[in-house]
Protein backbone atom coordinates (compact mmCIF):
# COMPACT_ATOMS: atom_id res chain seq x y z
CA UNK A 1 0.00 0.00 0.00
CA UNK A 2 0.96 3.50 -0.87
CA UNK A 3 1.96 5.99 2.05
CA UNK A 4 -0.02 8.54 -0.08
CA UNK A 5 -2.83 7.85 -2.60
CA UNK A 6 -4.44 10.35 -5.59
CA UNK A 7 -6.55 9.56 -8.13
CA UNK A 8 -4.73 10.50 -11.02
CA UNK A 9 -8.55 11.53 -12.74
CA UNK A 10 -8.28 12.91 -15.49
CA UNK A 11 -10.73 15.56 -14.00
CA UNK A 12 -12.76 17.83 -16.42
CA UNK A 13 -15.20 20.70 -15.07
CA UNK A 14 -16.57 23.59 -16.81
CA UNK A 15 -15.26 26.94 -16.07
CA UNK A 16 -16.40 28.36 -12.93
CA UNK A 17 -16.87 25.05 -11.20
CA UNK A 18 -15.69 24.50 -7.65
CA UNK A 19 -12.75 22.18 -8.23
CA UNK A 20 -12.53 19.30 -5.32
CA UNK A 21 -8.77 17.22 -5.12
CA UNK A 22 -8.19 14.91 -2.26
CA UNK A 23 -5.18 12.86 -1.29
CA UNK A 24 -5.48 9.96 1.63
CA UNK A 25 -2.49 9.07 3.61
CA UNK A 26 -1.64 6.45 6.04
CA UNK A 27 1.83 7.54 8.24
CA UNK A 28 0.62 9.17 11.42
CA UNK A 29 3.73 11.28 11.27
CA UNK A 30 3.03 13.44 8.45
CA UNK A 31 2.80 17.28 10.00
CA UNK A 32 3.16 18.98 6.37
CA UNK A 33 0.70 18.82 3.79
CA UNK A 34 1.56 20.16 0.53
CA UNK A 35 0.14 20.88 -3.22
CA UNK A 36 2.42 21.38 -5.62
CA UNK A 37 0.85 22.46 -9.16
CA UNK A 38 2.62 20.97 -12.50
CA UNK A 39 1.49 22.34 -15.87
CA UNK A 40 2.38 20.11 -19.22
CA UNK A 41 5.95 19.64 -19.52
CA UNK A 42 7.08 21.68 -16.45
CA UNK A 43 8.35 21.25 -13.35
CA UNK A 44 5.72 21.47 -10.08
CA UNK A 45 5.64 24.29 -8.03
CA UNK A 46 4.48 24.63 -5.05
CA UNK A 47 0.89 25.98 -4.62
CA UNK A 48 -0.13 25.60 -0.95
CA UNK A 49 1.07 23.72 2.39
CA UNK A 50 -0.71 23.38 5.64
CA UNK A 51 0.91 22.40 9.07
CA UNK A 52 -0.64 20.18 11.03
CA UNK A 53 -4.99 20.13 10.95
CA UNK A 54 -6.72 23.05 9.98
CA UNK A 55 -7.60 24.96 6.86
CA UNK A 56 -5.64 27.11 4.88
CA UNK A 57 -7.06 29.67 2.13
CA UNK A 58 -4.93 31.67 -0.60
CA UNK A 59 -7.37 33.49 -3.23
CA UNK A 60 -9.60 30.97 -5.15
CA UNK A 61 -7.60 27.98 -3.49
CA UNK A 62 -8.43 26.28 0.13
CA UNK A 63 -6.80 23.33 1.71
CA UNK A 64 -7.94 21.26 4.10
CA UNK A 65 -6.08 18.74 6.29
CA UNK A 66 -8.30 16.40 8.76
CA UNK A 67 -5.32 14.47 10.55
CA UNK A 68 -7.92 12.64 12.49
CA UNK A 69 -9.53 10.89 9.09
CA UNK A 70 -5.66 11.12 7.15
CA UNK A 71 -7.57 13.00 4.34
CA UNK A 72 -6.43 16.39 2.60
CA UNK A 73 -8.02 18.35 0.09
CA UNK A 74 -7.60 21.14 -2.34
CA UNK A 75 -10.80 23.16 -3.17
CA UNK A 76 -10.15 25.66 -6.02
CA UNK A 77 -13.37 27.68 -6.35
CA UNK A 78 -14.53 29.96 -9.97
CA UNK A 79 -11.99 27.36 -11.95
CA UNK A 80 -10.44 28.89 -14.78
CA UNK A 81 -9.05 27.17 -17.85
CA UNK A 82 -5.58 28.51 -16.28
CA UNK A 83 -5.99 26.04 -13.90
CA UNK A 84 -5.62 23.29 -16.24
CA UNK A 85 -2.80 20.96 -14.79
CA UNK A 86 -1.83 18.09 -12.46
CA UNK A 87 -2.31 18.70 -8.99
CA UNK A 88 0.44 16.80 -6.98
CA UNK A 89 -0.02 16.49 -3.32
CA UNK A 90 2.86 16.13 -0.88
CA UNK A 91 3.94 15.36 2.61
CA UNK A 92 6.67 15.39 5.34
CA UNK A 93 7.31 14.74 9.03
CA UNK A 94 8.56 17.16 10.93
CA UNK A 95 11.50 14.66 11.79
CA UNK A 96 15.28 15.31 10.15
CA UNK A 97 15.25 12.19 8.54
CA UNK A 98 11.77 13.22 6.72
CA UNK A 99 11.52 12.43 2.67
CA UNK A 100 8.84 14.30 0.85
CA UNK A 101 6.09 11.81 -0.25
CA UNK A 102 4.31 12.54 -3.46
CA UNK A 103 0.61 11.49 -4.47
CA UNK A 104 0.48 10.13 -7.58
CA UNK A 105 -1.28 13.57 -9.34
CA UNK A 106 -4.40 14.30 -10.51
CA UNK A 107 -4.88 15.89 -13.97
CA UNK A 108 -7.80 18.83 -13.88
CA UNK A 109 -8.95 20.03 -17.14
CA UNK A 110 -11.36 23.04 -17.20
CA UNK A 111 -13.09 23.93 -20.10
CA UNK A 112 -13.92 26.85 -21.26
CA UNK B 1 18.80 33.96 -10.83
CA UNK B 2 18.33 30.98 -12.55
CA UNK B 3 16.86 28.44 -9.96
CA UNK B 4 16.93 24.88 -10.79
CA UNK B 5 18.56 24.31 -14.30
CA UNK B 6 18.97 20.78 -15.93
CA UNK B 7 20.80 19.31 -19.00
CA UNK B 8 20.01 18.05 -21.42
CA UNK B 9 16.08 18.34 -21.64
CA UNK B 10 15.65 14.84 -24.10
CA UNK B 11 17.73 11.80 -24.52
CA UNK B 12 17.42 8.61 -26.49
CA UNK B 13 19.67 6.02 -25.04
CA UNK B 14 20.40 2.54 -25.81
CA UNK B 15 20.24 -0.38 -23.43
CA UNK B 16 23.18 -0.51 -21.51
CA UNK B 17 24.73 2.67 -22.17
CA UNK B 18 25.38 5.05 -19.13
CA UNK B 19 25.29 9.19 -19.11
CA UNK B 20 24.80 11.97 -16.83
CA UNK B 21 21.92 13.88 -16.46
CA UNK B 22 23.13 17.28 -14.63
CA UNK B 23 21.16 19.38 -12.46
CA UNK B 24 22.73 22.54 -10.62
CA UNK B 25 21.03 25.79 -8.80
CA UNK B 26 22.10 29.28 -8.40
CA UNK B 27 20.24 29.52 -4.37
CA UNK B 28 22.61 28.58 -2.28
CA UNK B 29 20.04 25.68 -1.08
CA UNK B 30 21.57 22.62 1.34
CA UNK B 31 19.27 19.68 -0.32
CA UNK B 32 19.35 19.02 -3.64
CA UNK B 33 16.80 15.61 -4.80
CA UNK B 34 16.25 13.62 -7.80
CA UNK B 35 12.84 12.85 -8.93
CA UNK B 36 11.90 10.26 -11.15
CA UNK B 37 7.74 10.81 -12.48
CA UNK B 38 6.50 7.85 -14.50
CA UNK B 39 2.51 8.25 -15.40
CA UNK B 40 0.37 6.68 -12.16
CA UNK B 41 3.44 6.62 -10.07
CA UNK B 42 3.64 10.62 -9.38
CA UNK B 43 7.37 11.65 -8.46
CA UNK B 44 9.50 9.21 -6.42
CA UNK B 45 12.74 10.00 -5.28
CA UNK B 46 16.13 8.23 -6.42
CA UNK B 47 18.82 10.11 -4.54
CA UNK B 48 19.08 12.96 -2.17
CA UNK B 49 21.95 14.90 -0.67
CA UNK B 50 21.90 17.24 2.23
CA UNK B 51 25.00 18.92 1.70
CA UNK B 52 28.45 18.61 -0.14
CA UNK B 53 29.96 15.45 0.41
CA UNK B 54 26.84 14.20 1.61
CA UNK B 55 24.03 11.59 -0.30
CA UNK B 56 21.55 8.94 0.41
CA UNK B 57 19.29 6.40 -0.97
CA UNK B 58 15.73 7.59 -1.55
CA UNK B 59 12.88 5.08 -2.79
CA UNK B 60 13.93 4.03 -5.91
CA UNK B 61 18.18 3.83 -6.23
CA UNK B 62 18.77 1.06 -7.86
CA UNK B 63 20.86 1.56 -11.64
CA UNK B 64 21.56 5.60 -10.65
CA UNK B 65 24.66 7.21 -8.46
CA UNK B 66 25.12 10.62 -7.38
CA UNK B 67 27.85 12.44 -5.72
CA UNK B 68 28.03 16.32 -4.37
CA UNK B 69 31.48 17.64 -4.65
CA UNK B 70 29.87 21.13 -4.62
CA UNK B 71 26.95 22.86 -3.19
CA UNK B 72 25.34 24.47 -6.62
CA UNK B 73 25.77 20.72 -8.76
CA UNK B 74 24.51 17.64 -8.27
CA UNK B 75 24.37 15.15 -11.29
CA UNK B 76 22.76 11.90 -11.32
CA UNK B 77 24.32 9.12 -13.37
CA UNK B 78 23.04 5.96 -15.37
CA UNK B 79 25.25 3.15 -15.10
CA UNK B 80 23.85 0.84 -18.19
CA UNK B 81 20.68 2.22 -19.19
CA UNK B 82 17.70 -0.07 -19.02
CA UNK B 83 14.25 0.71 -20.81
CA UNK B 84 12.35 0.86 -17.10
CA UNK B 85 14.50 3.68 -16.82
CA UNK B 86 12.98 5.28 -19.71
CA UNK B 87 10.96 8.46 -17.49
CA UNK B 88 10.84 12.10 -17.03
CA UNK B 89 13.62 12.83 -14.42
CA UNK B 90 13.41 16.08 -12.30
CA UNK B 91 15.72 17.65 -10.06
CA UNK B 92 14.77 19.62 -6.95
CA UNK B 93 16.78 21.82 -4.12
CA UNK B 94 15.35 23.12 -1.24
CA UNK B 95 16.21 25.27 2.74
CA UNK B 96 16.75 23.36 5.21
CA UNK B 97 13.43 22.98 6.80
CA UNK B 98 12.51 24.52 10.28
CA UNK B 99 13.79 21.26 12.32
CA UNK B 100 16.13 21.20 10.01
CA UNK B 101 15.58 18.42 7.57
CA UNK B 102 14.03 18.54 4.38
CA UNK B 103 12.04 21.83 4.05
CA UNK B 104 8.55 22.02 2.22
CA UNK B 105 8.99 23.89 -0.34
CA UNK B 106 10.73 22.25 -2.99
CA UNK B 107 12.03 24.41 -5.90
CA UNK B 108 12.21 21.97 -9.50
CA UNK B 109 13.91 22.40 -12.72
CA UNK B 110 11.93 21.89 -15.67
CA UNK B 111 13.16 18.24 -16.23
CA UNK B 112 15.19 15.96 -18.46
CA UNK B 113 12.62 13.55 -20.97
CA UNK B 114 14.57 10.33 -20.87
CA UNK B 115 14.24 7.39 -23.57
CA UNK B 116 15.73 4.08 -23.40
CA UNK B 117 15.65 1.47 -26.67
Amino acid sequence: QKEVEQDPGPLSVPEGAIVSLNCTYSNSAFQYFMWYRQYSRKGPELLMYTYSSGNKEDGRFTAQVDKSSKYISLFIRDSQPSDSATYLCAMIGSSNTGKLIFGQGTTLQVKP
Amino acid sequence: NAGVTQTPKFQVLKTGQSMTLQCAQDMNHEYMSWYRQDPGMGLRLIHYSVGAGITDQGEVPNGYNVSRSTTEDFPLRLLSAAPSQTSVYFCASSYSGLAGGLSYEQYFGPGTRLTVT
